[in-house]
């Protein structure tokens, strides 16, 4: 079975900080990760994936994440954070060749951007 | 495109009641799914379809039917309403087939159920 751990319920961090909000997964194989933003009484909006090939995937308004093999993470990061980028995020995982489609999501990260 | 539609968009239900919660989507995609959002708990799948005439369950099926008569459509039936059904509920689809691209679920904007 995979899963995806998000220790942190609540990252708060200054406007113009770097942010990093964590996740972990589990998987019998090989995985696929995602990163969402979930915005007020919104769907989620895709941010960025990682399927093979380079580490450091880069996404939209200016996230990134890294994917460690061995250490089984894939935080994501911003190098400097905006007030607009408040919101939830979910990490999400689905194993290459595996069942069941869709993913198994995380549960969720409320990230809070101080002025 | 208008990408994946949800409807309604707010539904109150009294328990035991039946409803269906509707989406489609324009892009063409093979795999569509349904999840539920509950606080504290992220996104839980509940039935997902690979194609039209296929699905199969998720995570959390009990209490919802699904079908995919097309390739656009993908109904959620709740049979008899339960106050534990009280969610969020997040219809996606994604493409089939090679490349990249194929494999980003993309959301529609949820409809909120409550059941009484």
């Amino acid at each position: 079975a995979q899963s995806v751990a998000q220790p942190e319920d609540q990252v708060n961090v200054a406007e113009g900080n770097p942010l990093t909000v964590k996740c972990t997964y589990s998987v019998s194989g090989n995985p696929y990760l995602f990163w969402y933003v979930q915005y007020p009484n919104r769907g989620l909006q895709f941010l960025l994936k990682y399927i093979t090939g380079d580490n450091l995937v880069k996404g939209s308004y200016g996230f990134e994440a890294e994917f460690n093999k061995s250490q089984t993470s894939f935080h994501l990061k911003k190098p400097s954070a905006l007030v607009s980028d408040s919101a939830l995020y979910f990490c999400a995982v689905r194993e290459i060749g595996g069942g069941a489609d869709g993913l198994t999501f995380g549960k969720g990260t409320h990230l809070i951007i101080q002025p | 495109n208008a990408g994946v539609t949800q409807t309604p968009k707010f539904q109150v239900l009294k328990t035991g009641q039946s409803m269906t919660l509707q989406c489609a989507q324009d892009m063409n995609h093979e795999y569509m799914s349904w999840y539920r959002q509950d606080p504290g708990m992220g996104l839980r799948l509940i039935h997902y379809s690979v194609g039209a005439g296929i699905t199969d369950q998720g995570e959390v099926p009990n209490g919802y039917n699904v079908s995919r008569s097309t390739t656009e459509d993908f109904p959620l039936r709740l049979l008899s309403a339960a106050p534990s059904q009280t969610s969020v509920y997040f219809c996606a689809s994604r493409g089939a087939g090679g490349g990249r691209s194929t494999d980003t679920q993309y959301f529609g904007p949820g409809t909120r159920l409550t059941v009484l």
